[in-house]
């Protein structure tokens, strides 16, 4: 039973570009949510998609977006980075329906902007 | 809005000891969910327990308890016959319970433990 994936591993960039990370949830999984993770921080939550629609998006810019597609994949999209935006980018995978369904989380992608 | 508070930055005990990780979190809610999660070195986030807030009854799974105490808005984390592999950050999540609203976690700042041997 394949857990959620995310890719890449890791990624460098620099200010300015713009950026694209994956993940395909967790098999039975229809929602997906992208976290922030600072070093050293909790994570912040991005947004979270189900039914391809956005459900709901904490406090980030609209350099910030996302997409989920019918597979219930899902990507996240940084543009123009900034320095501040190099962290730890988790997604995570639930069943939409179920409440309190517990978040089940990917091994990251750390981004770097230089 | 809700906020987590881990008051521990970091603790360190020796293996086979038991150790409590302490939570707190504010919140207008009567209805929500509470979780802990341990992140090891290779970053992935383990849901480690999972609580609701409306059973009384404290959640337990293995080695693994807490004690919710709702009126005080306190979630510990008890780990009995500690282990190496339990060495990781421990951070406490909060889930508003929304009908068919988003599942968005609250975190806390987490807590580093190292099992010393």
């Amino acid at each position: 039973d394949a857990g959620v994936t995310q890719s890449p591993t890791h990624l460098i960039k620099t200010r300015g570009q713009q950026v694209t990370l994956r993940c395909s949830p967790k098999s039975g999984h229809d929602t997906v949510s992208w976290y922030q993770q600072a070093l050293g921080q909790g994570p912040q939550f991005i947004f979270q998609y189900y039914e391809e629609e956005e459900r709901q998006r904490g406090n980030f810019p609209d350099r910030f977006s996302g997409h989920q597609f019918p597979n219930y994949s899902s990507e996240l999209n940084v543009n123009a980075l900034l320095l501040g935006d190099s962290a730890l980018y988790l997604c995570a995978s639930s069943l939409g329906r179920l409440e309190g369904s517990p978040l089940h989380f990917g091994n990251g992608t750390r981004l770097t902007v230089t | 809005a809700q906020t987590v508070t881990q008051s521990q930055p970091e603790m360190s005990v020796q293996e086979a000891e038991t150790v409590t990780l302490s939570c707190t979190y504010d919140t207008s809610e009567s209805n929500y969910y509470l979780f802990w999660y341990k992140q090891p070195p290779s970053r992935q986030m383990i849901l480690v327990i999972r609580q609701e807030a409306y059973k009384q009854q404290n959640a337990t799974e293995n080695r693994f308890s807490v004690n919710f105490q709702k009126a005080a808005k306190s979630f510990s984390l008890k780990i009995s016959d500690s282990q190496l592999g339990d060495t990781a950050m421990y951070f406490c999540a909060f889930m508003k319970h929304q009908i068919q609203g988003a599942q968005k976690l609250v975190f806390g700042q987490g807590t580093r433990l190292t099992i010393n041997p």
